[in-house]
């Protein structure tokens, strides 16, 4: 089973700043890596699939990169409504797994 | 609008069973794999299963195997999960979610692009 990895656990970042989380695999998954994003009492989001699309309607201010082993979630300049529980997860490999989640809060 | 709705979450007592359902609309439900995803209390997502179009292909995680059952009813445009010997550590958030792209039957690995709101397990004496 393939390992992801994210860091930091916790990221807390002022409103107007830029957010870079980072997501690890064990081995790598090609560019087969999305990154979700989850609001309390809500379920996930698609924001990025293939390591850089992102998902229908969402907003270019988050960007995604990476291949192989090491990929990156950046958001540009964040909004309030940013901050949130972002989720990496690797499907390349069955059985798809997730990271653990980075907690992206208020500064 | 594109929408997953679950349903049949509850309390139920260690080693009982429950059946989860996801009904499908706004999109041609018998196009695209599906799956079920879950989230204990304050934790991480935890894929659970996932099933071909046409049912052809059914996958597990291995803690999942031999107690849970996922089937489809394309005709009815509706998702299921069959559990059974549930556990105190089966409690959680159970969310169907669809492939990102539609696939001809075979389950081959996607992105996750539409999701439910969620049913909520429970599995306690």
């Amino acid at each position: 089973e393939i390992v992801m990895t994210q860091s930091p656990a916790t990221l807390s970042v002022s409103p107007g700043e830029r957010a870079t989380l980072s997501c690890r695999a064990s081995q790598s998954v090609s560019s087969n890596l999305a990154w979700y994003q989850q609001k309390p009492g809500q379920a996930p989001r698609l924001l990025i699939y293939g390591a850089s699309t992102r998902a229908t309607g969402i907003p270019a201010r988050f960007s995604g990169s990476g291949s192989g082993t090491e990929f990156t979630l950046t958001i540009s300049s964040l909004q309030s409504e940013d901050f949130a529980v972002y989720y990496c997860q690797q499907y390349n490999n069955w059985p798809q797994t997730f990271g653990q989640g980075t907690k992206l809060e208020i500064k | 609008e594109v929408q997953l709705v679950e349903s049949g979450g509850g309390l139920v007592k260690p080693g009982g069973s429950l059946r989860l359902s996801c009904a499908a609309s706004g999109f041609t439900f018998s196009s695209y794999s599906m799956n079920w995803v879950r989230q204990a209390p304050g934790k991480g997502l935890e894929w659970v299963s996932s099933i071909s179009s046409r049912s052809s292909y059914i996958y597990y995680a291995d803690s999942m195997k031999g107690r849970f059952t996922v089937s489809r009813d394309n005709s009815k445009n509706s998702l299921y999960l069959q559990m059974n010997s549930l556990r105190a550590e089966d409690t959680a958030v159970y969310y169907c979610a669809r492939d990102s792209h539609p696939q001809s039957g075979y389950l081959l690995l996607d992105a996750f692009d539409i999701w439910g709101q969620g049913t909520m397990v429970t599995v306690s004496s």
